[in-house]
């Protein structure tokens, strides 16, 4: 089983549609969980980290579900702005060690 | 703020030639990471730093490949005798302690090995 495992894409959805990503992980003991954004040819930028409680900001909602092994990235209202590539991340540590995880992402492009 | 930044841009080499990437992270930053991007294979980790301590270097694919932070300032990515198989996108990142804080990217290096 891969590390970290995301939906192959590619989404494509109207301007307007609510999108769902999911994302599994088979470390048991990883810690933190981020989504990150990757626009074409760019770097990886933080989309928003995910706690166990879920986790919302504006049309952007997280959750994460530690017996499953699984964690989710709900867009309201999608935007053409947010067509980008989406990754999920799982971070294991202990100590100085730190790890990141990345899936290899899931490709949405928002149609008008 | 300045971002993590590294350099070259853009690299085009021929294959044998020895190639350097250099990155400078974020002020302050505890830990610099090293990346590889590719269409096939996605984002891998190459190697990480500590206090420029290297911690985890099981990434980096080979001999040719060989990492080094001097200073809290500055880090290089070396690979020596470079590939046609070595073009990818590398990435440096940094980051504060703490498990919560999130890695920041540099814009990356595009190489190209011929």
């Amino acid at each position: 089983r891969k590390e970290v495992e995301q939906d192959p894409g590619p989404f494509n959805v109207p301007e307007g549609a609510t999108v769902a990503f999911n994302c599994t992980y088979s470390n048991s003991a990883s810690q933190s969980f981020f989504w990150y954004r990757q626009d074409c040819r760019k770097e990886p930028k933080l989309l928003m980290s995910v706690y166990s409680s879920g986790n919302e900001d504006g049309r952007f909602t997280a959750q994460l579900n530690r017996a499953s092994q699984y964690i989710s990235l709900l867009i309201r209202d999608s935007k053409l702005s947010d067509s980008a590539t989406y990754l999920c991340v799982v971070a294991n540590s202990g100590g100085s060690n730190y790890k990141l995880t990345f899936g290899k992402g899931t490709l949405l492009t928002v149609n008008p | 703020d300045a971002g993590v930044i590294q350099s070259p841009r853009h690299e085009v080499t021929e294959m044998g030639q020895e190639v350097t990437l250099r990155c400078k992270p974020i002020s302050g930053h505890d830990y610099l990471f090293w990346y590889r991007q590719t269409m096939m294979r996605g984002l891998e980790l190459l190697i990480y730093f500590n206090n420029n301590v290297p911690i985890d270097d099981s990434g980096m694919p080979e001999d040719r490949f060989s990492a080094k932070m001097p200073n809290a300032s500055f880090s290089t990515l070396k690979i020596q005798p470079s590939e046609p198989r070595d073009s990818a996108v590398y990435f440096c990142a940094s980051k504060t302690a703490g498990s919560n804080q999130p890695q920041h990217f540099g814009d990356g290096t595009r190489l190209s090995i011929l």
